[in-house]
C-alpha cells in the first residue's frame, strides 16, 4: 500500500531562516505529488504540484519543491520564511491509476517574528 | 463565485444519532471526495466518487455512508456505528485525476 512520510512533526523557525520540509513516499510506479498548506482558520490550499517534466517545481508565496525519483522524495523549500508562513503543511501523493490522495501526517511550522 | 461549500461549520451529534454533512460544488468537477482530519494524523480518505451514482470506499469507510445523486452534491452520513466520530471533515472535488480542491470543512463534535 502507498504511504507518505513527513519527517518533521513540528518545526520552529525565526523569520528569514531557510526552510526545508521532508517528504518521502512509498510507491514504485508513476506518481503525482502535491504540497498543501492549511493556514490557521483557513481552507486547505494547494501550494504546488508535480505531475511530470522539470523535477523542480515552483509554487505560490516563494515555495518550491524538488522531486527526486531515486530517493522517492518531494521536499518542500523556501529560502526565507515569514511570520505569515505559520501553518500546517501536508505532502500528498496519488498514483497514476487512482484518483484518491494519500496524505502525510503533516508538519506544523511556527515562525517567530 | 465558484467553489466548494460545506455545511454546517460545526455539528453536534448525540450518541446513537446519525448526522449528515453537506458538500456542494459548482466547479463542474466529476470527482468528489470525503476526508477525515485528526490532529497528528493527516487526512484519511473516507469515500470518493468519480461519477454520479457511483462511489468507492476509502481507507476508513466503516461507520460512514454517502450518496451521489447529483454531480454537484456528495453528502456524507456519519452513522451511529462510527464510534469515534469527533473530527474535522473535509470535502474535495477535482476533474478526473487532476488536482483536488478543498472546502472549508465541518467540525463534528459528540455531546
Amino acid at each position: 500500500a502507498q504511504s507518505v512520510s513527513q519527517h518533521n512533526h513540528h518545526v520552529i523557525l525565526s523569520e528569514a531562516a531557510s526552510l526545508e520540509l521532508g517528504c518521502n513516499y512509498s510507491y514504485g510506479g508513476t506518481v503525482n505529488l502535491f504540497w498543501y498548506v492549511q493556514y490557521p482558520g483557513q481552507h486547505l490550499q494547494l501550494l504546488l504540484k508535480y505531475f511530470s517534466g522539470d523535477p523542480l517545481v515552483k509554487g505560490i508565496k516563494g515555495f518550491e519543491a524538488e522531486f527526486i525519483k531515486s530517493k522517492f522524495s518531494f521536499n518542500l523549500r523556501k529560502p526565507s520564511v515569514q511570520w505569515s508562513d505559520t501553518a500546517e503543511y501536508f505532502c500528498a501523493v496519488s498514483s497514476e491509476a487512482g484518483t484518491a490522495l494519500i496524505f502525510g501526517k503533516g508538519t506544523t511550522l511556527s515562525v517567530s517574528s | 463565485d465558484g467553489g466548494i461549500t460545506q455545511s454546517p461549520k460545526y455539528l453536534f451529534r448525540k450518541e446513537g444519532q446519525n448526522v449528515t454533512l453537506s458538500c456542494e460544488q459548482n466547479l463542474n468537477h466529476d470527482a468528489m471526495y470525503w476526508y477525515r482530519q485528526d490532529p497528528g494524523q493527516g487526512l484519511r480518505l473516507i469515500y470518493y466518487s468519480q461519477i454520479v451514482n457511483d462511489f468507492q470506499k476509502g481507507d476508513i469507510a466503516e461507520g460512514y455512508s454517502v450518496s451521489r445523486e447529483k454531480k454537484e452534491s456528495f453528502p456524507l452520513t456519519v452513522t451511529s456505528a462510527q464510534k469515534n466520530p469527533t473530527a474535522f471533515y473535509l470535502c474535495a472535488s477535482s476533474r478526473s485525476q487532476e488536482t483536488q480542491y478543498f472546502g472549508p470543512g465541518t467540525r463534528l463534535l459528540v455531546l
